[in-house]
């Protein structure tokens, strides 16, 4: 069946630290990946993608790792801070237009 | 500046009222999504459109439908509202080609009584 799973619910840093969220996804054949920001009271804005025949790729402080060996995506933020308090899906292309959602992962930054 | 507007940030209905939630982007976009969002499950798809009155049906549909009449609109209508449709509902909009983001609205907060 479906399924786009995150390991951490909620995942706590202090401001400053590197960030690492996980994703698992169980479809072999996915080709697209994508990482969404949601903060509070505000839809998903998007944050970085990534296609199938990379391993990673590089944003501004953030980073999205893809491990097609475990099927496994990661993104990174690198000297978090404050406002990057949210909520953050990652997604799976699946089929024509199609995106699957994971479940989330909160994010809160103390400083 | 891309926009995805939906018509209400709020809304409250009682059980067996007809509700239409509108959303309009502003992009050109082809492609236009209703998800709907709830804790613990993420987002799930109910139904996308790909062209002016074109539909396909998401993960679930049941207990909705929707309309594309223009471009640029896409309303999501629920025909007799239930409890269990209490939730954020979300409207999305991207460009048909094969690897395109989705541009999301702020989400319609539905409460049914």
């Amino acid at each position: 069946g479906e399924s786009v799973g995150l390991h951490l619910p909620t995942l706590s840093v202090q401001e400053g630290d590197n960030s690492i969220i996980n994703c698992a996804y169980s479809n072999s054949a996915s080709d697209y990946f994508i990482w969404y920001k949601q903060e509070s009271g505000k839809g998903p804005q998007f944050i970085i993608d990534i296609r199938s025949n990379m391993d990673k790729r590089q944003g501004q402080r953030v980073t999205v790792l893809l491990n097609k060996t475990v099927k496994h995506l990661s993104l990174q933020i690198a000297a978090t801070q404050p406002g990057d308090s949210a909520v953050y899906f990652c997604a799976e292309k699946r089929g024509f237009q199609k995106l699957v959602f994971g479940t989330g992962t909160r994010l809160l930054v103390s400083p | 500046d891309v926009k995805v507007t939906q018509s209400s940030r709020y809304l409250v209905k009682r059980t067996g009222e007809k509700v239409f939630l509108e959303c309009v982007q502003d992009m050109d976009h082809e492609n236009m999504f209703w998800y709907r969002q709830d804790p613990g499950l993420g987002l799930r798809l109910i139904y996308f459109s790909y062209d002016v009155k074109m539909k396909e049906k998401g993960d679930i549909p049941e207990g909705y439908s929707v309309s594309r009449e223009k471009k640029e609109r896409f309303s999501l209508i629920l025909e007799s509202a239930s409890t269990n449709q209490t939730s954020m509902y979300l409207c999305a909009s991207s460009r048909q080609s094969p690897n395109e983001k989705l541009f999301f609205g702020s989400g319609t907060q539905l409460s049914v009584l």
